[in-house]
């Protein structure tokens, strides 16, 4: 099991333009959350994905926005990029269970760059 | 507000000698926490959260609900311990909160 894969792995874009980010989950996991690390941060809760649907969000605008697939892999999309939209974006997956929340199993990232 | 704060950035310490990462927290309840670890070309991944009371690689870490703190533990460090340490919170819901994370340097 390769665990939670994200692609790309780096990405160049422009500010204005518009992104989206891939993620697979964990074989067996069915909830996927999305994080933007600053250089310097911890990760930054986005949002989380369960049954195809966006079940909690952080602080973000609704330039971020998600999808979940019936297979359970994720796609993030930012839009209207910005010069501080430049972060690492990571995937989590988890299965979801009654005690709480499960823990979770990052991918490697993908680095967004903004010129 | 909900927050972790970690407030080292950088830690560095001998081999054999104790380690402390501090982490204090901000959360109106019960708060569930947790350490992820990431080693160096590693994905970040889970150390211990504290609701199982498990020790992991030698490493502990206790709530202390007065002063809100949730700090990890080792007796004896080890290089191989060198890493990044992150402090975390279920924010209730389905959020996880980060602090800043701690780097942890094990000195020969």
């Amino acid at each position: 099991d390769a665990g939670v894969t994200q692609s790309p792995t780096h990405l160049i874009k422009t500010r204005g333009q518009q992104v989206t980010l891939r993620c697979s989950p964990k074989s067996g996991h069915d909830t996927v959350s999305w994080y933007q690390q600053a250089l310097g941060q911890g990760p930054q809760f986005i949002f989380q994905y369960y049954e195809e649907e966006e079940r909690q969000r952080g602080n973000f605008p609704d330039r971020f926005s998600g999808h979940q697939f019936p297979n359970y892999s994720s796609e993030l999309n930012v839009n209207a990029l910005l010069l501080g939209d430049s972060a690492l974006y990571l995937c989590a997956s988890s299965l979801y269970g009654t005690g709480g929340l499960q823990p979770q199993h990052f991918g490697d990232g993908t680095r967004l760059s903004i010129l | 507000a909900q927050r972790v704060t970690q407030p080292e950035k950088l830690l560095s310490v001998f081999k054999g000698a104790p380690v402390e990462l501090k982490c204090n927290y901000s959360y109106s309840g019960s708060p569930e926490l947790f350490w992820y670890v990431q080693y160096s070309r590693q994905r970040l991944q889970l150390l211990l959260r504290h609701i199982s009371r498990e020790s992991i690689k030698g490493f502990t870490a206790d709530l202390n609900k007065g002063e809100t703190s949730f700090h990890l533990k080792k007796p004896f460090a080890q290089e191989e311990d060198s890493a990044m340490y992150y402090c975390a919170l279920d924010g209730g819901g389905f959020k996880t909160i980060f602090g800043a994370g701690t780097r942890l340097f094990v000195k020969a």
